[in-house]
């Protein structure tokens, strides 16, 4: 099946420690992105990437970092300087080019900083 | 920068009645595309306008999209115990701007009371 994987779908961490959150996608797909939901928030844009070793920051990338070394993957990073990281983060993908593709999302992954 | 807005934030209705959410973007958009997320799941593509004006319909949910592609409605008809979730609208964050990400509504949550 093409899809979209996040893991781990729930991850704990500690304050002041780093952690990698894994985005992997079979669907051929150009461009991915990162984004950030928040109750009542709606989503927001962490980074994005329309190509393999080019990756741009989107609207609140503060205290995140990114590295897109495969077209498959796209793991983000949560530093110990974001000052707010539990969220609900999500991963999608699209074909790249134009600002008519839709994005497909993966499950999430649930961060919770104790 | 870029906003779209949504609302109601929240609609209770009986089930058997009708939905309606509204969208409205501070620029012109070159399509708007719709999203639903299920309690507990991640965002479902649902449907992208383009023209001015158009409308499209999915069985019972009917979508609009403005002459002047700025503001976008989603309706319902006969809401059932499946439409429950939060449905996002969203624009491309820069119109001919390539794959640069999605701008989203914060989301209208349906709750449907049986």
């Amino acid at each position: 099946d093409g899809g979209i994987t996040q893991s781990p779908k729930y991850l704990f961490r500690k304050e002041g420690q780093n952690v990698t959150l894994s985005c992997e996608q079979n669907l051929n797909h150009d461009a991915m992105y990162w984004y950030r939901q928040d109750p009542g928030q709606g989503l927001r844009l962490i980074y994005y990437s329309q190509i393999v070793n080019d990756f741009q920051k989107g609207d609140i990338a503060e205290g995140y970092s990114v590295s897109r070394e495969k077209k498959e993957s796209f793991p983000l990073t949560v530093t110990s300087a974001q000052k707010n990281p539990t969220a609900f983060y999500l991963c999608a993908s699209s074909t790249s080019g134009t600002d008519y593709n839709e994005q497909f999302f993966g499950p999430g992954t649930r961060l919770t900083v104790l | 920068g870029q906003q779209v807005m949504q609302i109601p934030q929240y609609q209770h209705v009986q089930e058997g009645e009708d939905f309606t959410t509204y969208c409205n973007s501070s620029t012109t958009l070159s399509n708007i595309q719709w999203y639903k997320q299920r309690p507990g799941g991640h965002p479902v593509f649902l449907i992208q306008l383009v023209k001015s004006g158009e409308v499209k319909k999915q069985k019972r949910l009917t979508f609009q999209f403005g002459e002047a592609k700025k503001n976008s409605s989603l309706h319902i008809t006969a809401t059932q115990t499946t439409d429950v979730g939060t449905y996002f609208c969203a624009g491309p964050k820069r119109s001919g701007g390539g794959a640069d990400g999605l701008t989203f509504g914060k989301g209208t949550h349906l709750i449907i009371q049986p």
